[in-house]
């Protein structure tokens, strides 16, 4: 089983739709993290979460809303999105917050109609 | 914050020669250095990674060369196989408890 597994892989969704992407590890890792992945733009850090806790939020719109129930599952609640929210969400962990290396998974590939 | 540059964008080289990424960081604080490598539908994995103690890391084919003074880091492949075809990432971090910086990203085609 892969360390990182985000479902679903694929997702399309009209701006007033609300939809929810899912992270586990099985890593045992206590930081997790949302990426954003645009074309042609280097991964935007969206959010940080570390012992369940949420310590970093990079400006990001509130129509993202994270959830962390526990340090093993990372959730990613969305809402009235926007055409330019369209992109490849990457949900990683580490050891600890800005402990490194992070391991990825593999991306929910967003589409906003 | 930290800022990090990496070129070429894209880069094309017919297997078995050498392929060489480039990045460059601003902030004289970063002392960890990893690449990530992207295959289409996947997301990044480490494939190497650096600490400012060293000044080169190798693994088999790759090998990553730092220069903190100029403030650069660079990726080597040899031997390229069209299986290494994918796009490559650098990033920065100042170290424990930071984040890590990504440059744009590198799409790496080997030729058969």
């Amino acid at each position: 089983e892969t360390g990182v597994t985000q479902t679903p892989r694929h997702l399309v969704m009209g701006m007033t739709n609300k939809k929810s992407l899912k992270c586990e590890q099985h890593l045992g890792h206590n930081a997790m993290y949302w990426y954003k992945q645009s074309a042609k733009k280097p991964l935007e850090l969206m959010f940080v979460y570390n012992f369940k806790e949420q310590t970093e939020n990079n400006s990001v719109p509130s129509r993202f809303s994270p959830e962390c129930p526990n340090s093993s599952h990372l959730f990613l609640h969305l809402h009235t999105l926007q055409p330019e929210d369209s992109a490849l969400y990457l949900c990683a962990s580490s050891q600890d917050r800005g402990y490194q290396p992070q391991h990825f998974g593999d991306g929910t590939r967003l589409s906003i109609l | 914050g930290e800022n990090v540059e990496q070129h070429p964008s894209t880069l094309s080289v017919q297997e078995g020669d050498s392929a060489v990424i480039k990045c460059t960081y601003s902030d004289s604080a970063s002392n960890y250095f990893p690449w990530y490598k992207q295959e289409l539908g996947k997301g990044p994995q480490l494939i190497i990674d650096i600490r400012s103690n060293v000044g080169e890391k190798k693994d088999q084919r790759i090998a990553v060369t730092l220069n903190k003074t100029a403030k650069h880091f660079s990726l080597h492949i040899t031997e390229t196989q069209p299986e290494d075809s994918a796009v490559y990432f650098c990033a920065a971090s100042p170290g424990a408890g930071n984040m890590l910086t990504f440059g744009g990203g590198t799409r790496l085609m080997v030729k058969p």
